[in-house]
């Protein structure tokens, strides 16, 4: 089972900074990666998909990179409505997998 | 628009047998798998398993495999996620999902809003 380890856990940053997220993977998982946000009593929500391509109706303000085993979410100039808890996810191999999550909190 | 309504919540005791639906709207059902995730609470989340709903084609995670079925009825749009003897660790919110058409090469991008199911003892 691929593992992925997300970093920090916690992120405080002041709302109109910027936020970089890391995911990385046990193994090699190409470029099928995909972030997802989580607001609190609600469900996930598809924010990059592929590594980099944002998923329909996300700002130009999220942008993901990275393959292989070592990718990045960045959220340039945060929003009030980005705070929120962010989850990696590997499609590679079944069973797919997440991330434990990182919260992004307000400063 | 497409559209997954789940069950409403549950409350049940340890030991008794649990189904949860998720009802597909705005698009070909039989078409589009459908993935189950779990969340425990204050916890991350968890991949349980997909179903084709078009051949009933199930793949389950290792760490459920046994422990839960998932099924679908094409005809009335929905997949289940049933339980045969709740234990107090099922106690999670289970989201389901939408994912690609055919061959899994793309993401699960529409859930369901999630069906809290508490297990007390």
């Amino acid at each position: 089972e691929i593992e992925l380890t997300q970093s920090p856990a916690t992120l405080s940053v002041s709302p109109g900074e910027r936020a970089t997220l890391s995911c990385r993977a046990s193994q090699s998982i190409y470029i099928y990666l995909a972030w997802y946000q989580q607001k609190p009593g609600q469900a996930p929500r598809l924010v990059i998909s592929d590594a980099s391509n944002r998923a329909t109706g996300i700002p130009a303000r999220f942008s993901g990179g990275g393959s292989g085993t070592d990718f990045t979410l960045t959220i340039s100039g945060l929003e009030p409505e980005d705070f929120a808890v962010y989850y990696c996810q590997q499609r590679t191999n079944w069973p797919w997998t997440f991330g434990q999550g990182t919260k992004v909190e307000i400063k | 628009e497409v559209q997954l309504v789940q069950s409403e919540p549950e409350v049940k005791k340890r030991g008794e047998s649990l189904k949860i639906s998720c009802k597909g709207s705005g698009y070909s059902f039989p078409k589009f798998w459908i993935g189950w995730v779990r969340q425990m609470p204050g916890r991350g989340l968890e991949w349980m398993g997909i179903i084709n709903p078009g051949d009933s084609d199930v793949r389950y995670s290792p760490s459920f495999q046994g422990q839960v079925t998932i099924s679908a009825d094409k005809p009335i749009s929905t997949a289940y996620l049933q339980w045969t003897s709740l234990k107090a660790s099922d106690t999670a919110i289970y989201y389901c999902a939408r994912g690609p058409s055919g061959v899994l090469d793309s993401w699960f991008d529409t859930w369901g809003q999630g069906t809290l199911v508490t297990v007390s003892s």
